[in-house]
């Protein structure tokens, strides 16, 4: 079963403007990693938070954990058409090594 | 894709038939991924291998089968193909880093049409 649902299922954004999703999770975790999926390709990491750690950043990414929620989100700032891709969020439990993944966020980038 | 081939990328077949869809890896990574994509679903494990000829089933794995026999290949089997199987698969490599660090990479995936 899906550990990670991410909100919203879809976000239309213009050039410029910053994306936030969230992703809520139901047992603990060891970590929380995030996704990207351009149309018709395979998935890429794109940035990893340990459960001890509550925000992290990686360029124009900025992720943050919330355990005593359960909750994660992640931040573009300064959207770019090219951030147009499906994100997801994929939970580590803490007494597994196998990733569970929500079913996503679709980001649609205007120009 | 990070040294990740999946082999077909595109393929149509009958009910019925059997099909095997091939990874191949050359980044000598211990751990690799079947998983299987459909709408509304995100991305749900299929079977998983944890070393050569170590292998295990995910949450979706009733009429699949893998196999591996060396490190790099890694194949995923539907024994007689189902129209509920049409799906986008994809495979993942990942090794097993300190503190369960376990990010994956993906192929490319293949498009399975089952008529």
């Amino acid at each position: 079963s899906q550990q990670g649902e991410e909100d919203p299922q879809a976000l239309s954004i213009q050039e410029g403007e910053n994306a936030t999703m969230n992703c809520s999770y139901k047992t603990s975790i060891n970590n929380l990693q995030w996704y990207r999926q351009n149309s018709g390709r395979g998935l890429v990491h794109l940035i990893l938070i340990r459960s001890n750690e509550r925000e992290k950043h990686s360029g124009r990414l900025r992720v943050t954990l919330d355990t005593s929620k359960k909750s994660s989100s992640l931040l573009i700032t300064a959207s770019r058409a090219a951030d147009t891709a499906s994100y997801f969020c994929a939970t580590v439990p803490s007494n597994d090594y196998k990733l569970s993944f929500g079913a996503g966020t679709t980001v649609t980038v205007r120009a | 894709d990070a040294g990740i081939t999946q082999s077909p990328r595109h393929k149509v077949t009958e009910t019925g038939t059997p099909v095997t869809l091939r990874c191949h890896q050359t980044e000598n990574h211990r751990y690799m991924y079947w998983y299987r994509q459909d709408p509304g679903h995100g991305l749900r494990l299929i079977h998983y291998s944890y070393g050569v000829k170590d292998t295990d089933k995910g949450e979706v794995s009733d009429g699949y089968s893998v196999s591996r026999s060396k490190t790099e290949d890694f194949l995923l089997t539907l024994e007689s193909a189902t129209s509920s199987q049409t799906s986008v698969y994809f495979c993942a490599i990942s090794d097993l880093l300190a503190g369960g660090v376990n990010e994956q990479f993906f192929g490319p995936g293949t498009r399975l049409t089952v008529l």
